[in-house]
């Protein structure tokens, strides 16, 4: 459990509203990642962050800005939601020892899900 | 990172194993092979990764092509509670972009 927590993990919301959804982590893993799984379908990546104030876009970031103003923490935000937004959201973190020169296995531990209703 | 491509779905016989494959014929040197899995709709779970050598753990079996173009996954004893989307992903080591495809829809029946 690399200690990751999602919030909320259910939001209904109307079309044109703002909504951030949160992501905290708990061992001060340096790359965090925002996809989102729409029904039937594998996880595409909205944005990333590769430190404090570092983040780049992914394959779907169109709608979405992130922010990262400190480690343990990476928000989404939907500026004005869409219908189309309507998703689960899925936060990750890529694991890694924090010794330099020890190698690390780079894998993914993802959290539970935050399932979106835009109406 | 590398795309890769998978069958939409299996099925495997309880018990069985269970061999998935994964084409991923524009990896680079680098690039290290990972495998992940979904059940209904929890987040997905990692099992197993590799670079050039076959891998094993107390999951599954990783097998890697000489060429490093296509890979297996093999559950060696497949169980009802394996039914899930496998998924196989190609990325650098050190972390940066992810991509997920549609992954398999492994079904193990009775």
């Amino acid at each position: 459990d690399a200690g990751i927590t999602q919030s909320p993990r259910h939001k209904v919301t109307e079309t044109g509203t703002p909504v951030t959804l949160r992501c905290h982590q708990t061992e001060n893993h340096r790359y965090m990642y925002w996809y989102r799984q729409d029904p039937g379908h594998g996880l595409r990546l909205i944005h990333y962050s590769y430190g404090v104030k570092d983040t780049d876009k992914g394959e779907v970031s169109d709608g979405y800005s992130v922010s990262r103003s400190k480690t343990e923490d990476f928000l989404l935000t939907l500026e004005s939601a869409t219908s189309s937004q309507t998703s689960v959201y899925f936060c990750a973190i890529s694991v890694f020892p924090r010794t330099s020169g020890s190698g690390g296995t780079g894998e993914l531990f993802f959290g539970e899900g935050s399932r979106l209703t835009v109406l | 990172d590398a795309k890769t491509t998978q069958p939409p779905s299996m099925d495997c016989a309880e018990g069985r194993a269970a061999n998935l494959p994964c084409n991923h014929s524009t990896i680079s040197g680098n690039e290290y092979v990972y495998w992940y899995r979904q059940i209904h709709s929890q987040g997905p779970q990692y099992i197993i990764h590799g670079l050039k050598n076959n891998e094993t753990n107390e999951m599954a079996s990783l097998i890697i092509t000489e060429d490093r173009k296509s890979s297996t996954l093999i559950l060696p004893h497949a169980t009802l509670r394996d039914t899930a989307v496998y998924y196989c992903i190609v990325r650098f080591h050190n972390a940066g972009k992810s991509t997920f495809g549609d992954g398999t829809t492994l079904t193990v029946k009775p």
